[in-house]
């Protein structure tokens, strides 16, 4: 088995801020996602990554961006937080092949902008 | 772009009973995959299928090998512990992609 532990596991921000949200996992996957959780809402893509330094943009990409600094880890940072935005931000990662195409997903970031 | 469309879009069912959700694909996909999210919003994966039927204890999914434009997630003698969002998520042509349907939030009652 594996984890996915993202940080920090609430961010309240101000407005313009730039802000970075953390995602490590230990299946040793080779895929690994971002997505983004509006209150009563489905799951959006915002980007996701294939390697290590590998980067491919989502639905939802403008206003982010991400690093997939090792294979473990991939972070995502607001690039300018939104007055009185609200939404969960979901890491997810796969192996990436058939059947291991499964994604499993972190507990989430919940964002809070002033 | 690829349109997941999920039914119904809440459900109340007393425990013991069946239902059945539906996830509609506006186009043909290569695999589906449906999750359950809790109250506290963690996503845990129930089933992965790129073609045909899956079944871990009452759950059952089904995904349409033919046109590959529909699944079903079906729940037998419903428990408590069953309640939670459901979401269908599905594949299309380009990979890696996962396109969500908005969910389905189902409330087992006693």
């Amino acid at each position: 088995g594996g984890i996915i532990t993202q940080t920090p596991k609430f961010l309240i921000g101000q407005e313009g801020q730039k802000l970075t949200l953390k995602c490590q996992q230990n299946f040793n996957h080779d895929t690994m996602y971002w997505y983004r959780q509006d209150s009563g809402k489905g799951l959006r893509l915002i980007y996701y990554s294939i390697t290590e330094n590998d980067l491919q943009k989502g639905d939802l990409s403008e206003g982010y961006d991400a690093s997939r600094e090792k294979k473990s880890s991939f972070s995502l940072t607001v690039t300018s937080a939104q007055k009185n935005e609200m939404a969960v931000f979901l890491c997810a990662s796969s192996k990436g092949q058939g059947d291991q195409d499964t994604q499993y997903f972190g507990p989430g970031t919940r964002l809070l902008v002033l | 772009g690829d349109q997941v469309e999920q039914s119904p879009s809440a459900l109340s069912l007393h425990e013991g009973t069946d239902s059945a959700l539906r996830c509609n694909f506006t186009t043909t996909m290569r695999s589906v995959q449906w999750f359950r999210q809790n109250s506290r919003g963690s996503l845990i994966s129930l089933f992965y299928l790129a073609s045909g039927t899956k079944e871990n204890g009452r759950l059952k999914s089904a995904f349409d090998s033919k046109e590959r434009r529909y699944s079903t997630l079906h729940i037998r003698d419903a428990q408590l512990e069953d309640s939670g969002t459901y979401f269908c998520a599905a594949e299309g042509s380009a990979g890696n992609k996962l396109t969500f349907g908005i969910g389905t939030r189902v409330l087992v009652r006693p």
